[in-house]
């Protein structure tokens, strides 16, 4: 059973554009996180919400935990090439231990 | 900062073979977790160790057998493996379970 699902699957962009991933559920998360893995590569944390409507920044990447717990999204202003990954959401439910994690948004941005 | 460590990086494995994967961490973190990335599937839970001395089954455990053998090592057990587990696998850390996780760069099984 997926969680978190993940929205668009797959997005091909080009440089300068803007753009928007969510990450949806119908359960309640104490924390939310996403994560950027690369080709070969293990995830990496970008950031952690845990307040629900809290918004957090990271140069041009802002990030976003609904009101209610049970969402949150990503939006990358100005993408660059070096934004191209698979980024994952992951949610910690108040009655789980380890992270659940959506099926992720795959990112291509072309020069 | 080597973080954790996963090895071997890639294995072939015929059917009915058997082998540990090692996992190691070097932040003194309390918690660790294997995962499989599959096409598809995003990353599921097979099993974790909350802490040393415990470990608990996750989504997908079926299979596979682990160790926490201290606090820096994180061992999976294939017994016997099957064409179904060729798959990417992850090892991840954290401080607590209120904590970010650090991933390793995996190890890519393929069972044949």
């Amino acid at each position: 059973t997926q969680l978190l699902k993940q929205s668009p699957q797959f997005l091909s962009i080009q440089e300068g554009e803007n753009l928007t991933v969510y990450c949806n559920s119908s359960s309640v998360f104490s924390s939310l996180q996403w994560y950027r893995q690369e080709p070969g590569e293990g995830p990496v944390l970008l950031v952690t919400v845990v307040t629900g409507g809290e918004v957090k920044k990271l140069k041009r990447l802002t990030f976003q935990f609904g009101d209610a717990r049970k969402d949150s999204s990503l939006h990358i202003t100005a993408a660059q090439t070096g934004d191209t990954g698979l980024y994952l959401c992951a949610g910690r439910r108040n009655s789980g231990y380890a992270l659940n994690f959506g099926k992720g948004t795959s990112l291509l941005v072309t020069p | 900062n080597a973080g954790v460590t996963q090895t071997p990086k890639f294995q072939v494995l015929k059917t009915g073979q058997s082998m540990t994967l090692q996992c190691a961490q070097d932040m003194n973190h309390n918690s660790m977790y294997w995962y499989r990335q599959d096409p598809g599937m995003g990353l599921r839970l097979i099993y974790y160790s909350a802490s040393e001395g415990t470990t608990d089954k996750g989504e997908v455990p079926n299979g596979y057998n682990v160790s926490r053998l201290n606090k820096r090592e994180f061992s999976l057990r294939l017994e016997s493996a099957a064409p179904s587990q060729t798959s990417v696998y992850f090892c991840a850390s954290s401080e607590t379970n209120n904590y970010g996780y650090t991933f390793g760069s995996g190890t890519r099984l393929t069972v044949v």
